[in-house]
């Protein structure tokens, strides 16, 4: 079935670039969407990109797409103590019939001083 | 910012009590959902809504319960509740249609439950 996966934990230093994994199986998906979540709180959209795209920038993030290898990116860029919290990947129904997005299980990204 | 909000933030309950999780927008959204997010962190989504008397149970069973009498409610209940449903409870919602913006999923702040 679909599946989208993700690499556990990332830790980088303060002012350090972050660059954040993700693959993913479903070819139709059209949109492919990062989220952050911060500790006690839900999940905040912070970027998507359409699947006919290959980068999309957005102040300090950078999402990069390879469609053919089914590869997602969010590059963080000057990340910041704020920056720690744990990052979702998720992918669009497309055409399979599923009902709601798709998500990855979470990459938590720790922001050293 | 998403308007979407649930109540109450935390709870911790005795076993057998029934509980409703109370979740509600106000962007007029007619698809709702609701997500249990264990500790490893990972969601799964327990229950889904269309619109008005529509409900879907998710991906992963639950024994929890819904209703969708108005676009903008959307509560989950559970009739008697066990330590197995401790657990966090998010809920979501996204606009009808083709484009992104329906795909896109704005979430509330999530509800801690802890069931002693």
């Amino acid at each position: 079935g679909e599946d989208v996966e993700q690499s556990l934990f990332l830790s980088v230093r303060e002012g350090d670039s972050s660059v954040i994994n993700c693959t993913y199986t479903d070819s139709s998906s059209t949109y492919l969407y990062w989220y952050k979540q911060e500790p006690g709180a839900g999940l905040q959209l912070l970027t998507y990109i359409f699947s006919n795209m290959d980068m999309k920038q957005d102040q300090r993030l950078t999402v990069l797409l390879n469609k053919k290898d089914k590869h997602l990116s969010l590059r963080i860029a000057d990340t910041q103590t704020g920056d720690s919290a744990i990052y979702f990947c998720a992918e669009s129904p497309g055409d399979t019939g599923r009902r709601a997005l798709t998500f990855g299980s979470g990459t938590r990204l720790q922001v050293q001083p | 910012e998403a308007d979407i909000y649930q109540t109450p933030r935390y709870l911790v309950i005795g076993t057998g009590k029934k509980i409703t999780l109370e979740c509600s927008q106000t962007m007029g959204h007619d698809k709702m959902y609701w997500y249990q997010q264990d500790p490893g962190m990972e969601l799964h989504l327990i229950h889904y809504s269309y619109g008005v008397n529509s409900t879907e149970k998710g991906d992963l069973s639950s024994e929890s319960t819904v209703s969708r009498i108005r676009t903008e409610h959307f509560p989950l209940t559970l009739e008697s509740a066990r330590p197995s449903h401790t657990s966090q409870y998010l809920c979501a919602s996204s606009e009808y249609g083709e484009t992104a913006s329906t795909d896109t999923q704005y979430f509330g702040p999530g509800t801690r439950l802890t069931v002693l």
